[in-house]
C-alpha cells in the first residue's frame, strides 16, 4: 500500500466552523479510509470510501474521492472542540499493510 | 462494542532487555497488525499477520522483531535486546478482512502499550 499525503498540516478554526482537510496518493486504489487519532491514543477508522463511489457521508462527516485527481477530501461540519485531535488517509491497494501519514492536526477553539 | 485490548499499558525496561507485548484482537477479526509510534512522530507501520504467518512487514521490523499468535486470541509482538530508539507506543490492530475491492478492511486499534526503554 501506500502512504497518503494529508493538507494541510496544522488547521486552527472556530467552533461550529467547518474543517476541510485534503488527502493525496500516488497510485490507484480499492478504497480510502479515513482516520482519527486522539492524543496519545488509538487511531479510530471514520469512514471509507470506495474507489467506485465519490461522495460519502456519515453523520457530520463528509468525504469526496476524485480518482482521476488521486485525491481525497474529509470535510467536518459543525466542529466541536471534541473534534480537535489529528487526522490521517490511507489509500489502501489491497495490501496487507494501510500506511499513514503525518495528518492534520486540527484544533478547534471554543 | 468490542474492542482491541492492549497489556501492558506502560512498560519500562532497561536496555538490552526482552519485552513481549500483548494484544487481544476483536474476536472474530483475521487480520492483526502491529504499529509504532515515537513521540511526537507519525504512526509507523511494523507487520501485518493473516493465517499464521507475517504478510508484510517494514523495514523497520528486523530480526530484533517477532510476532506471534500463541493460542486463538493473543497477538504478541517481541522485542529482543531493547534499544533506546524502541521507546514508542506501540500499537496493535485487527480487521476482520484484508481491504480488497469488495472488502471494507478497516483497521481497529487499540489504545496502545508505550514502552520506555532506559
Amino acid at each position: 500500500s501506500q502512504q497518503g499525503e494529508e493538507d494541510p498540516q496544522a488547521l486552527s478554526i472556530q467552533e461550529g466552523e467547518n474543517a476541510t482537510m485534503n488527502c493525496s496518493y500516488k497510485t490507484s486504489i480499492n478504497n480510502l479510509q479515513w482516520y482519527r487519532q486522539n492524543s496519545g491514543r488509538g487511531l479510530v477508522h471514520l469512514i471509507l470510501i470506495r474507489s467506485n463511489e465519490r461522495e460519502k457521508h456519515s453523520g457530520r462527516l463528509r468525504v469526496t474521492l476524485d480518482t482521476s485527481k488521486k485525491s481525497s477530501s474529509l470535510l467536518i461540519t459543525a466542529s466541536r472542540a471534541a473534534d480537535t485531535a489529528s487526522y490521517f488517509c490511507a489509500p489502501h491497494s489491497g495490501t496487507y499493510k494501510y500506511i499513514f501519514g503525518t495528518g492534520t492536526r486540527l484544533k478547534v477553539l471554543a | 462494542e468490542p474492542e482491541v485490548t492492549q497489556t501492558p499499558s506502560h512498560q519500562v525496561t532497561q536496555m538490552g532487555q526482552e519485552v513481549i507485548l500483548r494484544c487481544v484482537p476483536i474476536s472474530n477479526h483475521l487480520y492483526f497488525y502491529w504499529y509504532r509510534q515515537i513521540l511526537g512522530q507519525k504512526v509507523e507501520f511494523l507487520v501485518s499477520f493473516y493465517n499464521n504467518e507475517i504478510s508484510e512487514k517494514s523495514e523497520i521490523f528486523d530480526d530484533q522483531f517477532s510476532v506471534e499468535r500463541p493460542d486463538g486470541s493473543n497477538f504478541t509482538l517481541k522485542i529482543r535486546s531493547t534499544k533506546l530508539e524502541d521507546s514508542a507506543m506501540y500499537f496493535c490492530a485487527s480487521s476482520l478482512t484484508g481491504g480488497g475491492v469488495a472488502n471494507t478492511g478497516e483497521l481497529f486499534f487499540g489504545e496502545g502499550s508505550r514502552l520506555t526503554v532506559l
